[in-house]
């Protein structure tokens, strides 16, 4: 059982370019979020879903937009990225709501030059 | 406004016992959790209260008062292994969690 893949790992990416986060979890959660980590700030969340289909905006979600065509996936994508976009980005799932426990992926360094 | 708030850095003895506090300002308070972040690694799940009091799990336990809006995480026998950021989240009236910017636990042999 894998839990929750992300991909790519790291990426440089140049400013004004277009990148796609990926992340896909096999536990059959409803629920998935997208979080960033920055030095000296807690997690905060850019974007959720609480079911396939359905999305919603978190603390963050200028310059981000994610859809959720299924349970399993829940791609984040930044359409033309800058430099303040520079971060660690983790996918997580629960089951249920926010107050159930959330599973986190490995997250991916990206870096916007 | 909604916060919450943590050490930022904190340094212990191999062995010996530590405890983290965190307080939290957030509107509709449903629970508190407490992760636990080896550096470079993604956060794993250590605790959630709900009701006042302690909960113990092992050499962890975590306390939450309600009232005061207060929480601490108490490790015991620490070991070299605990040397992680431990990160405290409190959900706030939209069941979004409010994270904490997390404590650096550096313990010394």
């Amino acid at each position: 059982i894998a839990g929750i893949t992300q991909a790519p790992t790291s990426q440089i990416l140049a400013a004004g370019r277009r990148m796609t986060l990926r992340c896909t979890q096999d536990m059959r959660h409803n629920a998935m979020y997208w979080y960033r980590q920055d030095l000296g700030l807690g997690l905060r969340l850019i974007h959720y879903s609480n079911t396939a289909g359905t999305t919603g905006k978190g603390e963050v979600p200028d310059g981000y937009s994610v859809s959720r065509a299924n349970t399993d996936d829940f791609p984040l994508t930044l359409a033309s990225a800058v430099p303040s976009q520079t971060s660690v980005y983790f996918c997580a799932s629960s089951d249920g709501g926010n107050t159930d426990t959330q599973y986190f992926g490995p997250g991916t360094r990206l870096t916007v030059l | 406004g909604q916060n919450i708030d943590q050490p930022t850095e904190m340094t212990a003895t191999e062995g010996a016992i530590v405890q983290i506090n965190c307080t939290y300002q957030t509107s509709g308070f449903n629970g508190l959790f407490w992760y636990q972040q080896h550096a470079g690694e993604a956060p794993t799940f250590l605790s959630y209260n709900v009701l006042d009091g302690l909960e113990e799990k092992g050499r962890f336990s975590s306390f939450l008062s309600r009232s005061k809006g207060y929480s601490y995480l108490l490790l015991k026998e620490l070991q070299m292994k605990d040397s992680a950021s431990y990160l405290c989240a409190a959900t706030d009236s939209n069941y979004q969690l409010i994270w904490g910017a997390g404590t650096k636990l550096i313990i010394k042999p």
